[in-house]
């Protein structure tokens, strides 16, 4: 079975500074889906970026980017310019790439931004 | 375009008590699921469903029931409800060409 694991349980960032949250998952699989997912205090959960494994590109989403590492099994987020609005928990998840399958999360890193 | 309405947004039951927590959704996904959201314990899967008339258990199923009976709605049925229960509850359904999870708002229950 897939596991995710978040190793950061909380972050602390400046303003306009950047940060980077980190996520190693575990996996026998080739082919599969990556996600950042943001839960400011509303509990919403907020799609932030998208990575297919097939793809060396790195997504990028405005002032949010990964890095992924395939062998590494590792898929980091990095927010630029951080904002007040980005602090929220930030969840990274997995999903095979077989259809109809579960998304695997990681217990989540709780981002605070300092004015 | 509703995307995933979920009710109630906040209900509190007492042990032993039964409900249902509603989930639809308007975008003709045939991948839904249910979560948990526990402090520190990240969004655990309860159940989920790949179509209408079929189900699966997820992580953690025990004291929870669902049904399919139509594409777009998924329904979470607590049979006896427990303190254990407590905890905010998500349904989500799935894009089936992006493989995207879009979530509900969520239902945070409180048994006592």
């Amino acid at each position: 079975a897939q596991t995710v694991t978040q190793s950061q349980p909380e972050m602390s960032v400046q303003e306009a500074e950047t940060v980077t949250l980190s996520c190693t998952y575990d996996t026998s699989e080739s082919d599969y889906y990556l996600f950042w997912y943001k839960q400011p205090p509303s509990r919403q959960m907020i799609l932030v970026i998208r990575q297919e494994a097939y793809k060396q590109q790195n997504a990028t989403e405005n002032r949010f980017s990964v890095n992924f590492q395939k062998a590494a099994k590792s898929f980091s987020l990095k927010i630029s310019d951080s904002q007040l609005g980005d602090a929220a928990m930030y969840f990274c998840a997995y999903r095979s790439w077989a259809g109809n399958t579960p998304l695997v999360f990681g217990k989540g890193t709780r981002l605070s931004v300092i004015a | 375009n509703a995307g995933v309405t979920q009710t109630p947004k906040f209900q509190v039951l007492k042990t032993g008590q039964s409900m249902t927590l509603q989930c639809a959704q308007d975008m003709n996904h045939e991948y839904m699921s249910w979560y948990r959201q526990d402090p520190g314990m990240g969004l655990r899967l309860i159940h989920y469903s790949v179509g209408a008339g079929i189900t699966d258990q997820g992580e953690v199923p025990n004291g929870y029931n669902v049904s399919r009976s139509t594409t777009e709605d998924f329904p979470l049925r607590l049979l006896s409800a427990a303190p254990s229960q407590t905890s905010v509850y998500f349904c989500a359904s799935t894009h089936p060409e992006t493989d995207t999870q879009y979530f509900g708002p969520g239902t945070r229950l409180t048994v006592l």
